[in-house]
Formats: C-alpha cells, sequence, structure tokens
C-alpha cells in the first residue's frame, strides 16, 4: 500500500458543528503532516507529527485540533471554524530521518464552511 | 523553515515542446524536492535531488540544483496535455521536517 487515504473528500459544516478529518497510511511512515491550501496558493504548513507525536504547530488557532491515536492515524478536529477557514486539508507521511524522503499526499478533503 | 521562490508562475507551451521551471532559494539545504499538483488534487513527489548533487533525470523529468547560486531547474521534455499542472519546488533543510512550498508554476501543455 503506498497511498495516504483522507476522508471525507467533501465537507460542508456550519460554524457550530464539531467535525473530523481523518488520514491512514500504512507505508510505516512515522512522519504524518497537515497542510492547508487556499485556491491559488502553495500549501501552508499547519502541524507535524514524528513519532506519534506533535513537533510543529505552526501557530494554527486552537479552532483545529490534532490527533495521533497510532503511527497510521491523523486526525484533525474541527470546532467552531470560520468561512475563511474553508481550504482544502491535506495530510501527507514520509518516514523520519534527514528529511531526504519525499512526502506521500492524500487528495484532500475540500471543507467549506458556511 | 524556508521556502522556494518559483519562476515563472505560469507558463503556456504547445504539446511536444520542452518545459523548463526555475525555483530559487534563500538559506543552505540537505536536498530539494519537486512536486506535481493537478487541479484540486493532493501533491505527487515527482523527484528529490540532494545537495551534493547537480543532476538528476526521472523519465522526462532532469533537475539541476545549484547550490552556489541557491537555485534548481526542472526540465520536463517532450510534454504532454497530461503535464498540465502546478509544480512546486520545496527546499529541505537537515532533520528539520518543515517542508514549505513556494508559489508554483502553473504549466498549461495545450494539445
Amino acid at each position: 500500500d503506498t497511498e495516504v487515504t483522507q476522508t471525507p473528500k467533501h465537507l460542508v459544516m456550519g460554524m457550530t458543528n464539531k467535525k473530523s478529518l481523518k488520514c491512514e497510511q500504512h507505508m510505516g511512515h512515522r512522519a504524518m503532516y497537515w497542510y492547508k491550501q487556499k485556491a491559488k496558493k502553495p500549501p501552508e504548513l499547519m502541524f507535524v507529527y514524528s513519532y506519534e507525536k506533535l513537533s510543529i504547530n505552526e501557530s494554527v488557532p486552537s479552532r483545529f485540533s490534532p490527533e495521533c491515536p497510532n503511527s497510521s492515524l491523523l486526525n484533525l478536529h474541527l470546532h467552531a471554524l470560520q468561512p475563511e477557514d474553508s481550504a482544502l486539508y491535506l495530510c501527507a507521511s514520509s518516514q523520519v530521518g534527514l528529511n531526504n524522503y519525499g512526502y506521500t499526499f492524500g487528495s484532500g478533503t475540500r471543507l467549506t464552511v458556511v | 523553515s524556508q521556502q522556494g521562490e518559483e519562476d515563472p508562475q505560469a507558463l503556456s507551451i504547445q504539446e511536444g515542446e520542452n518545459a523548463t521551471m526555475n525555483c530559487s532559494y534563500k538559506t543552505s539545504i540537505n536536498n530539494l524536492q519537486w512536486y506535481r499538483q493537478n487541479s484540486g488534487r493532493g501533491l505527487v513527489h515527482l523527484i528529490l535531488i540532494r545537495s551534493n548533487e547537480r543532476e538528476k533525470h526521472s523519465g522526462r523529468l532532469r533537475v539541476t540544483l545549484d547550490t552556489s547560486k541557491k537555485s534548481s531547474s526542472l526540465l520536463i521534455t517532450a510534454s504532454r496535455a497530461a503535464d498540465t499542472a502546478s509544480y512546486f519546488c520545496a527546499p529541505g533543510r537537515g532533520s528539520a521536517r518543515q517542508l514549505t512550498f513556494g508559489s508554483g508554476t502553473q504549466l498549461t501543455v495545450l494539445p
């Protein structure tokens, strides 16, 4: 299995809702990432997990809450989002090391906040 | 973290022509990676070149790296309509797991 699977593919949520994005990989990668991408912009790094521990939080608002329950799963819990949080959310994974490995990305979750 | 800056921002060519995209970055790197993104989809890793390499090939892709000029180029030969996508470079630095992406080059290959 050489894929990163993200669910759901599309999500519409209200500003008072709580939802979660899910990401799964079975490549044995021990580093996993969340990126946010707005239209016609490059992906922006949000969180990095290394060996299931949060190692980098790029000053992301607390309405985004990541969780890594095991080495194959990465979740992003969403609560009280704003319309400007509408974007494509991408999950990626890689081997841990001297950063000499490419990342494998999922196809993303298209999030719309209404 | 650091990011690359791609040039040009947009490139339109005819099928069969070669496409060249450039990337510049600011600080020392361990490697430089190139990714492709089709509209609204995830990124696909194309090629990684290490800081001690000058050139690397993969199929129709050729990547060069000039660490003295802090620049890299991606050449796609004999382009196809299916190569239409955004291309991003991503400088990788040491063990820091903060891969960031430049603004990208939007390549359009016309049939």
